[in-house]
């Protein structure tokens, strides 16, 4: 069974960088593309971007300037950076396992973590 | 940016009610990057459909996709006290995946 668990600081300040990770289990990260995506009661579901083990990344264009993802296939985890934190990004973030070829879907997707940015 | 409409917004029905729910894109979407989800409170979303009609592992044949084009589909023939909750469409379109705002399923 694929497993996937967020991690990192439900609090940080604003200007400042948010960190966080997806620890894999049940799957390996040499298949699928692997996403972060994340969600807010104003804007809903965003999806933010993938990368593949080959180290391939695609950005949301409206966040591009500010996220990094990395995977780590020794690890099996794969983490979020995104830079000069605002209360914009305050949200519920999810990593998700996802497909480029044929259909497209997430599926699945961590429990989530609740990220506040503190002015 | 391509943009998803769903409606209804809200949904008022009764255990062993037919749901249709409607998701319309702003432009042309290939049906294979159409997919729905279902999110109960406190929970992360549940894959239900992929390729606009094909059902995930595991979901019930009362959840049916259809629809192509700009106009999708998500018809859930017999409402169960499980399927109550929020479902999303989502589609994938120059490179970008969006979701749609949601239509909430709540008890009548």
């Amino acid at each position: 069974q694929v497993q996937l668990q967020e991690s990192g600081p439900g609090l940080v300040n604003s200007s400042e960088t948010l960190s966080l990770t997806c620890k894999l289990s049940g799957d390996s990260l040499i298949t699928y593309y692997w996403s972060w995506i994340r969600q807010t009661p104003g804007k809903g579901l965003e999806w933010i971007g993938y990368v593949y083990p080959t180290g391939h990344t695609a950005y949301n264009p409206s966040l591009k300037s500010r996220v990094t993802i990395s995977a780590d296939k020794s690890k099996n985890q794969f983490s979020l950076k995104l830079t000069s934190v605002t209360a914009a990004d305050t949200a519920l973030y999810y990593c998700a396992r996802g497909t480029m070829v044929g259909d497209r879907w997430f599926d699945p997707w961590g429990q989530g973590i609740l990220v506040t940015v503190s002015s | 940016e391509i943009v998803l409409t769903q409606s209804p917004g809200i949904l008022s029905l009764s255990p062993g009610d037919r749901a249709t729910l409607s998701c319309v894109a702003s432009q042309s979407v290939s049906s294979s990057y159409l997919a729905w989800y279902h999110q109960k409170p406190g929970q992360a979303p549940r894959l239900l459909i992929y390729g606009a009609s094909k059902r995930a592992t595991g979901i019930p044949d009362r959840f049916s996709g259809s629809g192509s084009g700009t106009d999708f589909t998500l018809t859930i023939s017999r409402l169960e006290p499980e399927d109550f909750g929020i479902y999303y469409c989502q589609q994938y379109v120059n490179s970008v995946f969006t979701f749609g705002p949601g239509t909430k399923v709540d008890l009548k």
